[in-house]
């Protein structure tokens, strides 16, 4: 079975600054899609940035970006000119082919002003 | 564009009691998906429904059920309520990425249960 880990429950960085958010991967497929979810206090969740696995390039969406390390199972979301906005809880999540997503415990993240 | 509708979005029951809760999912969307996140809790896997027919199941309870109904629209049912059944419940949708779609999953406001 699929796991998801995210070994950091919380982190602070200052506004401002990058701080990056860890995940590692347990899975025997080859193909399968990665994703980071923000949760906000409101609950909603929100997609930031999905990866394929079977592009070797990082995705980046504006201020985010992955370091996606395929052989070590490593999927870790940089936020560049970290924003009060960016305070949320996120989730690590995993999707192989045509089945549901695995989330990791997730990691709450704090902006110092 | 048209987003994944939840309702209702806050729901007060006592224990023992039961509660329905409905999804609509984004249109052309063919597989729904229920998921249960207890407080502090990452989203926990309860069941999903591929054009109307259950395709997987999760950490869901004899005392749930659900379905998906012609017109796409998913219910979630639970009967003889626990406190432990408070929780946020999400409902997402998705297109098959084997069909060719984006591969994430769209979700919900979500439904919040209390049971009291």
């Amino acid at each position: 079975a699929q796991t998801v880990t995210q070994s950091q429950p919380e982190m602070s960085v200052q506004e401002a600054e990058t701080v990056t958010l860890s995940c590692t991967y347990d899975t025997s497929e080859s193909d399968y899609y990665l994703f980071w979810y923000k949760q906000p206090p409101s609950r909603q969740m929100i997609l930031v940035i999905r990866q394929e696995a079977y592009k070797q390039q990082n995705a980046t969406e504006n201020r985010f970006s992955v370091n996606f390390q395929k052989a070590a199972k490593s999927f870790s979301l940089k936020i560049s000119d970290s924003q009060l906005g960016d305070a949320a809880m996120y989730f690590c999540a995993y999707r192989s082919l045509n089945d549901k997503i695995i989330f990791g415990k997730g990691t709450r993240l704090h902006i110092l002003p | 564009a048209a987003g994944v509708i939840q309702s209702p979005r806050h729901l007060i029951k006592e224990k023992r009691e039961t509660a329905t809760l409905k999804c609509y999912p984004i249109p052309r969307h063919d597989t729904v998906y229920w998921y249960q996140q207890g407080p502090g809790q990452d989203p926990q896997f309860l069941i999903s429904f591929y054009e109307k027919m259950q395709s997987d199941k999760g950490s869901i309870p004899d005392r749930f059920s659900a379905q998906q109904f012609s017109d796409y629209h998913s219910e979630l049912n639970m009967s003889s309520l626990e406190l432990g059944d408070s929780a946020l419940y999400f409902c997402a949708s998705s297109t098959t990425p084997l069909a060719g779609g984006p591969g994430e999953l769209f979700f919900g406001e979500g439904s919040r249960l209390t049971v009291l």
